[in-house]
């Protein structure tokens, strides 16, 4: 159980498109879910939790114009890379926390984004 | 701010050794503690989660130990295998935010 998937894996976009990323729960309800970026030889870093139903809190110096944030269901949250630049290019990861569980997360196998 | 320090960077240990990974927190008022592991340019994986009520915590060949008051947390891998080769990271979640915070990792080679 507590199971929490990623697509795409992997995606290559060209400079200054956009690219969305969802990550779903696959057998449970997640209240809360998180975005991470990790860039490479690095530890994760948050970049915005989301609560099903409401809009997402950004960490600071996260640009919430360009990390679009959309968790529109209890096992559905969207990350969207608006006017993507080769400096985002990073390793995505999706984490969620169940209501019943004690507040352990769940993560997502991530998703690495080029921009060329 | 919750700070968190992962000793040592990296470790290559031979086949069968016991090891012991260490993490450190400033900020002692969590709520839990999780130690995951990941494969390069994977996701995470749980190993372990301890309770800050809790001391220890242990899932076959790993134990983690926990000091909530001196900030400090242990994850002890016995009778280490290549198959444990990964990234070790700790991550506590601090009580007031309810976020993770996650060390920069020990990197583990385990040699045949």
């Amino acid at each position: 159980g507590a199971v929490v998937s990623q697509h795409p894996s992997w995606v290559i976009c060209k400079s200054g498109t956009s690219v969305k990323i969802e990550c779903r729960s696959l057998d449970f309800q997640a209240t809360t879910m998180f975005w991470y970026r990790q860039f490479p030889k690095q530890s994760l870093m948050l970049m915005a939790t989301s609560n099903e139903g409401s809009k997402a809190t950004y960490e600071q110096g996260v640009e919430k114009d360009k990390f679009l944030i959309n968790h529109a269901s209890l096992t559905l949250s969207t990350l969207t890379v608006t006017s993507a630049h080769p400096e985002d290019s990073s390793f995505y990861i999706c984490s969620a926390r169940s209501r019943v569980s004690s507040y352990e997360q769940y993560f997502g196998p991530g998703t690495r984004l080029t921009v060329t | 701010k919750q700070e968190v320090t992962q000793i040592p960077a990296a470790l290559s240990v031979p086949e069968g050794e016991n090891l012991v990974l260490n993490c450190s927190f400033t900020d002692s008022a969590i709520y839990n503690l999780q130690w995951f592991r990941q494969d390069p340019g994977k996701g995470l994986t749980s190993l372990l989660l301890i309770q800050s009520s809790q001391r220890e915590q242990t899932s076959g060949r790993l134990n983690a130990s926990l000091d909530k008051s001196s900030g400090r947390s242990t994850l002890y891998i016995a009778a280490s295998q290549p198959g444990d080769s990964a990234t070790y990271l700790c991550a506590p979640l601090t009580g007031t935010a309810s976020k993770l915070t996650f060390g920069t990792g020990t990197r583990l080679q385990v040699t045949l």
